[in-house]
């Protein structure tokens, strides 16, 4: 079966602290990307970081990384110096290959709250 | 940058409507998405299309049906409304490719009474 799991509901970190939200997937496609979403309460949801399963480096973008442990199919998402703009849903997807429609697998989302 | 626009951000509409969700994109992409999106649940895929006239069901397509006259508009349709219709509807778009990331609209938030 295909699944992403994210385990955390929801978060509350202290502004300027790193932040990791959790991120396990499952998938017998040895092909696949991983993609992190961001949803502010507007409800637009924001496109953040790309992880290919062969690509030989963990993905990097200004603030966001991704630790991606291949063997223990996971894909943690990584916010360097929180920052109240960052309160919002984040939420973890999976791109097997072999969908041939393209179609995303969702996790249920993480609420972050970032405190002053 | 990409832009997907969505014909209404809230909709109220009664049991038994029939209800048109329109989603546009400027990009020139080929694939476009409908998702319903539920606290708890993700988003769920309701139909896609890669191709004008053409679609495929996703994983919830009872009670919606979709048109893809043009390449840039996408439109769901809800026959006959009810309310566990009820919820945030999303609509993206994206190039074709594995790589490729889906860019998303603003979201309709539709209430069905």
């Amino acid at each position: 079966a295909q699944k992403i799991t994210q385990t955390q509901p929801g978060m509350f970190v202290q502004e300027k602290e790193a932040v990791t939200l959790d991120c396990t997937y499952d998938t017998s496609d040895p092909s696949y990307g991983l993609f992190w979403y961001k949803q502010p309460s507007s409800g637009e949801m924001i496109f953040l970081i790309y992880q290919g399963s062969y690509d030989q480096q963990n993905a990097t973008e200004g603030r966001y990384s991704l630790n991606f442990q291949k063997a223990r199919k996971s894909a943690n998402l990584v916010i360097s110096a929180s920052q109240l703009g960052d309160s919002a849903m984040y939420f973890c997807a999976m791109r097997p290959r072999g969908n041939s429609n393209y179609q995303l697998i969702w996790g249920a989302g993480t609420k972050l709250i970032i405190k002053p | 940058d990409v832009k997907v626009t969505q014909s209404s951000r809230y909709l109220v509409k009664r049991t038994g409507e029939k209800v048109f969700l329109e989603c546009v994109q400027d990009m020139d992409h080929e694939n476009m998405f409908w998702y319903r999106q539920d606290p708890g649940l993700g988003l769920r895929l309701i139909y896609f299309s890669y191709d004008v006239k053409m679609k495929e069901k996703g994983d919830i397509p009872e009670g919606y049906s979709v048109s893809r006259e043009k390449k840039e508009r996408f439109s769901l349709i809800l026959e006959s409304a009810s309310t566990n219709q009820t919820s945030m509807y999303l609509c993206a778009s994206s190039r074709v490719g594995f790589r490729e990331t889906q860019y998303f609209g603003p979201g309709t938030r539709l209430l069905v009474l």
